[in-house]
């Protein structure tokens, strides 16, 4: 069965330093997203990515965020400059298309920790 | 906006007992009505989901959940509970209206004592 990978599985970092994270959606998935849960709140929205371009942010992702598909496979998140806030699960998802009935296929997750 | 609540955090059941996980919703326009599971160290996994027609939709592992128009609901249930189906579970919505984010509950722990 497909999956969505992601990489790294846990990053640890210290406040201010830019960090990268990684997935590969399912290939023939046309859209992207970025949620995050921080540790016992609920999963929230980041950012949804279609046809290169972002295509809704959550009051979330501020300028300190950027996401990127730099070739054919692999979706990026980056935060600029890590605050102790930015400590969360981080999921990527895809899904085939963007009807309302659409179905999101997760990854496992990058846990980041910024001390 | 859209919102979902989950108002338990954790729901105790034993092995063979039925077994209910509530969710409420709130969105503007008809809503699209998902569950999903998380078993450790994994990503979230669809379910089930509720777009339009019978109120009772089934899903995997034999779950099956309620849709309620005018309690705003849709309920999780499993006749029979197993071990197994120890997990997070997460309800989420998505406003019929457009845009491109679901909307996810807070998550509830569901644990199935032997």
């Amino acid at each position: 069965e497909p999956e969505v990978t992601q990489t790294p599985s846990h990053q640890v970092t210290q406040m201010g330093q830019e960090v990268i994270l990684r997935c590969v959606p399912i290939s023939n998935h046309l859209y992207f997203y970025w949620y995050r849960q921080i540790l016992g709140q609920k999963v929230e929205f980041l950012v949804s990515f279609y046809n290169n371009e972002i295509s809704e942010k959550s009051e979330i992702f501020d300028d300190q965020f950027s996401v990127e598909r730099p070739d054919g496979s692999n979706f990026t998140l980056k935060i600029r400059s890590t605050k102790l806030e930015d400590s969360a699960m981080y999921f990527c998802a895809s899904s085939r298309d963007f009807s309302g009935a659409n179905v999101l296929t997760f990854g496992a997750g990058s846990r980041l920790t910024v001390l | 906006a859209q919102s979902v609540a989950q108002p338990e955090d954790q729901v105790n059941v034993a092995e063979g007992n039925p077994l209910t996980v509530k969710c409420t919703y709130s969105v503007s326009g008809n809503p699209y009505l998902f569950w999903y599971v998380q078993y450790p160290n994994r990503g979230l996994q669809f379910l089930l989901k509720y777009i339009t027609g019978d109120n009772l939709v089934k899903g995997s592992y034999g779950f099956e959940a309620e849709f309620n128009k005018s309690q705003t609901s849709f309920h999780l249930k499993k006749p029979s509970a197993l071990v197994s189906d120890s997990a997070l579970y997460f309800c989420a919505v998505r406003d019929g209206t457009g845009g491109f984010k679901t909307i996810f509950g807070a998550g509830t722990r569901l644990f199935v004592k032997a």
